[in-house]
């Protein structure tokens, strides 16, 4: 299994509150993820990273700012929480970024907002 | 844009029993595709995949795939069911080279199986 985990597993939050998801990687690869998983819509992309510092967004990204300053970590973080954003969270790695290469995945984070 | 669709969303087998999982893309040529499992609480792992060639995919534990191209789909089978495969099965698309979806994966909606002892 490819060396992912993110933090915290479970969490319940309240509407406008800030949220930050960590998703951290022993891999070394260099293209990480964001996806949320809702039901009837499979998972989407919110953000990925192709490097330290350098992101760009999905199709689901509003409501959602990322951040990567080490190879290991990147972030998710919802400025202001809303019930809408209750969802499971995977983070996902690949070593390239092409459609050939296998994005591994990581066990996800269950948010819910009340 | 690419989509795809699985037509099930819910399926229930009898262990032992065949097993066929539907996927339809949409893609203007021949997609990059893929099957993930997600067993339950767990993260998605990937299952098989086809980039071109042998249009019959063989799987990690005992699945396969069949791409044909004239119904543009992609189904998952398995000769006989186990118990430990009950979970929830996501088929996804990757774009080729050239274009804006290049890199990224759209995925179905899922399918859970439900494996009856």
């Amino acid at each position: 299994d490819a060396g992912i985990t993110q933090s915290p597993r479970h969490k319940v939050t309240e509407t406008g509150t800030p949220v930050t998801l960590r998703c951290h990687q022993t891999e070394n690869h260099r293209y990480m993820y964001w996806y949320r998983q809702d039901p009837g819509h499979g998972l989407r992309l919110i953000h990925y990273s192709y490097g330290v510092k350098d992101t760009d967004k999905g199709e689901v990204s509003d409501g959602y700012s990322v951040s990567r300053s080490k190879t290991e970590d990147f972030l998710l973080t919802l400025e202001s929480a809303t019930s809408s954003q209750t969802s499971v969270y995977f983070c996902a790695i690949s070593g390239t970024f092409s459609s050939t290469d296998t994005q591994y995945f990581g066990p996800g984070t269950r948010l819910t907002v009340l | 844009a690419q989509s795809v669709t699985q037509p099930d969303i819910h399926i229930t087998v009898s262990e032992g029993a065949s097993l066929e999982l539907r996927c339809n893309y949409s893609y203007g040529a021949t997609p990059y595709l893929f099957w993930y499992v997600q067993s339950p609480g767990q993260g998605l792992q990937l299952l098989l995949k086809y980039f071109s060639g042998d249009t019959l995919v063989q799987g990690i534990k005992g699945f396969e795939a069949e791409f044909k191209r004239s119904q543009s789909s992609f189904n998952l089978r398995k000769p006989s069911v186990h118990w430990s495969d009950a979970a929830e099965y996501f088929c996804a698309v990757g774009a080729r080279a050239g274009g804006t979806s290049y890199g990224k994966l759209t995925f179905g909606q899922g399918t859970i199986l439900t494996v009856h002892p």
